[in-house]
């Protein structure tokens, strides 16, 4: 069976500067993606960013970037330029088979 | 384009009382997820439906809940008989196929209370 771990329950940061969140993952799939999604107050599930486990490249959306290692099934999400905005639940997610599997998430926030 | 709905956003239940969750995709997406979310947890696969199929129901458990999405109209999560344990936020998903993947795109959630 698929595990997905956040370890870290919460992390902060202040405006501006740079954030890394933590994700290792557990499997026997080969083809597989995987995804951060944010959850803010409201929550709604935000798709962040999405990566190919086929892919040496890691993904880029704007300030969002990961850092994919798949020997080591390790995912982490490094946000630049933190904003207020940013303030949110994070959670890691692997995708097989159609179906998510999720982590714990960590909160996230950001210090003005 | 608008997202993905559900309906209703808070639903109130006494125990032993039935509870149904609606969900409509976004438009042209013909694949649907349910999940399920604990406090302090993270989403848990209940179900993936197709039209007219459960592709996969591993997620749900073995009584009192269903789930269907017919041809026409929006997909049904059904909770016979509540009790407390089934308080949660539960969350439908729709998706198309891009690339390879099934890139799923969340609904706002309905927020169950069992009293």
């Amino acid at each position: 069976a698929q595990t997905v771990t956040q370890s870290q329950p919460e992390m902060s940061v202040q405006e501006a500067e740079t954030v890394t969140l933590s994700c290792t993952y557990d499997t026997s799939e080969s083809d597989y993606y995987l995804f951060w999604y944010k959850q803010p107050p409201s929550r709604q599930m935000i798709l962040v960013i999405r990566q190919e486990a086929y892919k040496q490249q890691n993904a880029t959306e704007n300030r969002f970037s990961v850092n994919f290692q798949k020997a080591a099934k390790s995912f982490s999400l490094k946000i630049s330029d933190s904003q207020l905005g940013d303030a949110a639940m994070y959670f890691c997610a692997y995708e097989a088979n159609s179906k998510l599997t999720f982590g714990k998430g960590i909160t996230l926030s950001v210090r003005p | 384009n608008a997202g993905v709905m559900q309906n209703p956003r808070h639903l109130v239940r006494r125990r032993g009382q039935e509870a149904r969750l609606r969900c409509s995709p976004m438009k042209g997406h013909s694949h649907v997820y349910w999940y399920r979310q604990l406090p302090e947890e993270g989403l848990k696969f209940m179900v993936y439906l197709q039209k007219e199929n459960i592709i996969d129901e591993s997620g749900m458990p073995k009584e009192r809940f269903s789930a269907e999405f017919p041809k026409e109209g929006p997909s049904i999560l059904r909770i016979q008989q509540v009790v407390r344990g089934d308080s949660a936020a539960y969350f439908c998903a729709s998706s198309l196929e891009r690339d390879g993947a099934y890139e799923q795109y969340f609904g706002p959630g309905t927020r169950l209370t069992v009293t």
